[in-house]
């Protein structure tokens, strides 16, 4: 079955630098989450979208920005890098509808991009 | 808001033992309850959910987990570990449709030979 497709996999980028990641969702899943997880740490909800409309944010930095596209795929957009930035970016995404019954929300994860910022 | 802890961050159990995480949760209303398996370097993957019903509910690769209200834990249980267990495993309490995760710390397993 198709998974969350997340690219790069691997970038290294330096301060103040720009990075753009992108995630392709499962098919015909309507919502895409954007997680941080920083060395040893959990993941961070940074911010979602249902439909291509911003649906929920989270710990998100202002140099940071998100969209969803047309055909569901979404990029992450980091500005002004800092070398705290670095850490494994997981896009997941779920299918809202089909959940409703249960009123649950099962997130699927992608692998991940991991970004180092030198 | 809702909050999950894991009191343990790591432990280490030999090939073949038994294995419980443990998970705390702190929600106000009915919780959705998940447990996710990262190995290193990879994504998470799904190990087992609790929605409703039966609060011992059955995952992949032999975990199983239950749902204890009064308690407000939804541990992790394996009769037998293998090797390849060895990761770092998140309980996660999710919330009705359109809001977001929320992990725990994770516990991270190590695996004796």
């Amino acid at each position: 079955a198709a998974g969350v497709i997340q690219s790069p996999r691997h970038l290294i980028k330096e301060k103040r630098e720009t990075a753009t990641l992108k995630c392709y969702p499962i098919p015909r899943h309507d919502t895409v989450y954007w997680y941080q997880q920083g060395p040893g740490q959990d993941p961070q909800f940074l911010i979602s979208f249902y439909e291509k409309m911003q649906s929920d944010k989270g710990s998100i930095p202002d140099r940071f920005s998100a969209q969803q596209f047309s055909d569901y795929h979404s990029e992450l957009n980091m500005s002004s890098l800092e070398l705290g930035d670095s850490a494994l970016y997981f896009c997941a995404s779920s299918l809202r509808k089909r959940e409703a019954d249960s009123g649950a929300n099962v997130l699927t994860f992608g692998a991940g991009s991991r970004l180092t910022v030198l | 808001a809702q909050s999950v802890t894991q009191p343990d961050i790591h432990i280490t159990v030999s090939e073949g033992a038994s294995l419980e995480l443990r998970c705390n949760y702190s929600y106000g209303a009915t919780p959705y309850l998940f447990w996710y398996v990262q190995s290193p370097g990879q994504g998470l993957q799904l190990l087992l959910k609790y929605f409703s019903g039966d609060t011992l509910v059955q995952g992949i690769k032999g975990f199983e987990a239950e749902f204890k209200r009064s308690q407000s834990s939804f541990n992790l249980r394996k009769p037998s570990v293998h090797w390849s267990d060895a990761a770092e495993y998140f309980c996660a309490v999710g919330a009705l449709y359109g809001q977001n995760f929320v992990f725990g710390p994770g516990t991270r397993l190590s695996v004796l030979p």
